[in-house]
């Protein structure tokens, strides 16, 4: 089983910084299957980035995703108000399916 | 517009089956090439991947839930449902239905909103 690790654990910042999440893999995701969800409260988690850098339908050009291997990031180039929540990693490219456990991004 | 909604009883006691359905609305269960999954996450914690399967019958389980996990769909119905069995206070969790973005090896594209289920006597 793939264990993906996110940190930090909470990322304060304030509107208009930019937010920097970390995802590192225990062995390499296969082909880059990498995803990224936000997840507000009491809301079901909302994909944003899948295949490590393809943004999903609807989000805005502020989120990218990068890496490859072990090591993933997702940046949040200028937060905004609907960007403070958590953030979850997730592979998909080996079974079973694994999630990291999540960085809340958190206004200072 | 593709919809999932989750559907099932909010408190199950201990030791007995914890059942849900998925009714997915705005597209066909069947439609070639897409694995729908669920996935669970007990309050206050992270996503846990239980198990997908595909319209045609064919599923993958989690290891660490897999003696206890049974995924079915329902194609007339055009839903897919999971029982859980012989749960503890430890299987409380919102439970989310998902589909893939095509294959089991794909992300989880569109979620349902969640349903909690509570595990007490």
């Amino acid at each position: 089983e793939i264990v993906l690790t996110q940190s930090p654990g909470t990322l304060s910042l304030s509107l208009g910084e930019r937010a920097t999440l970390s995802c590192r893999a225990s062995q390499s995701v296969t082909s880059d299957f990498l995803a990224w969800y936000q997840q507000k409260p009491g809301q079901a988690p909302r994909l944003v980035i899948y295949g490590a850098s393809s943004r999903a339908t609807g989000i805005p050009d502020r989120f990218s995703g990068s890496g490859s291997g072990t090591d993933f990031t997702l940046t949040i180039s200028r937060l905004e108000p609907e960007d403070f929540a958590v953030y979850y990693c997730q592979q998909y490219g080996s079974s079973p399916l694994t999630f990291g456990g999540g960085t809340k991004v958190e206004i200072k | 517009q593709l919809q999932l909604q989750e559907s099932g009883p909010g408190l199950v006691k201990p030791s007995e089956t914890l059942s849900l359905t998925c009714t997915v609305s705005g597209g066909s269960i069947s439609s070639n090439s897409y694995y729908w999954g669920w996935i669970r996450q007990p309050p206050g914690k992270g996503l846990e991947w239980i198990g997908s399967i595909y319209y045609s019958g064919n599923t993958y389980y989690n290891p660490s839930l897999k003696s206890r996990v049974t995924i079915s769909v329902d194609t007339s119905k055009n839903q897919f449902s999971l029982k859980l069995s012989s749960v503890t206070a430890a299987d409380t969790a919102v439970y989310y239905c998902a589909r893939h973005r095509s294959g089991l090896r794909s992300d989880l594209q569109h979620w349902g909103q969640g349903t909690l289920v509570t595990v007490s006597s």
